[in-house]
């Protein structure tokens, strides 16, 4: 079946911890995004990339950092920088033409201990 | 002013009424509309993808976009408690970049 893995599902960082999520996808979709859920905020992007080893700030980018080395891959650190990491992440990706849908992952809840 | 404005909700129907869900977005350069649904610990499942004015249909679900006045609603028939979830508008900005609604909750009552 062709679709978006996200993995793990449940993670939990400590303080001054980077922890890294992972973001795999088999639907030959060239653009890739991340996504950060708070409860009655809606999405926000992190980053973004169109093509491998390209990748684009979001809207809240800062304490976060992301590579593309393949293009079914698109693995994001959460940095121990960001100082709130407590959410719901959501892996995305489309075809590369500006007019294709994103489709969704089922999402990593990070949480702190 | 925000670029998605979204009423959150909750909306609670009982089974069989029709839900009708709005959003309305400030940029007349957003061309793409979709809908996703969002159950609980759960991604965004696309429902319905439009670009064009005008009514889109899918089985019990209708898309309505109206460019002119910047405003996009879904509509489902036949409320199912499986309806039950989070629904998103969004719309594409510049660059494949989308602007998203909060969301609204439906909970549908057997």
């Amino acid at each position: 079946d062709g679709g978006i893995t996200q993995s793990p599902k449940y993670l939990f960082r400590k303080e001054g911890q980077n922890v890294t999520l992972s973001c795999e996808q088999n639907l030959n979709h060239d653009a890739m995004y991340w996504y950060r859920q708070d409860p009655g905020q809606g999405l926000r992007l992190i980053y973004y990339s169109q093509i491998v080893n390209d990748f684009q700030k979001g809207d809240i980018a800062e304490g976060y950092s992301v590579s593309r080395e393949k293009k079914e891959s698109f693995p994001l650190t959460v940095t121990s920088a960001q100082k709130n990491p407590t959410a719901f992440y959501l892996c995305a990706s489309s075809m590369g033409y500006s007019n294709q849908p994103q489709h969704f992952g089922d999402g990593t809840r990070l949480s702190i201990l | 002013q925000k670029e998605v404005e979204q009423d959150p909700g909750p909306l609670s129907v009982p089974e069989g009424a029709i839900v009708s869900l709005n959003c309305t977005y400030s940029n007349s350069a957003f061309q793409y509309f979709m809908w996703y649904r969002q159950y609980s610990r759960k991604g965004p499942e696309l429902l319905m993808y439009t670009y064009s004015s005008g009514n889109k249909e899918d089985g019990r679900f209708t898309a309505q976009v109206d460019k002119s006045s910047k405003y996009i609603s879904l509509f489902i028939r036949d409320s199912q408690p499986s309806d039950s979830a989070t629904y998103l508008c969004a719309m594409r900005k510049g660059n494949n970049r989308l602007a998203f609604g909060k969301g609204n909750q439906v909970v549908v009552i057997p």
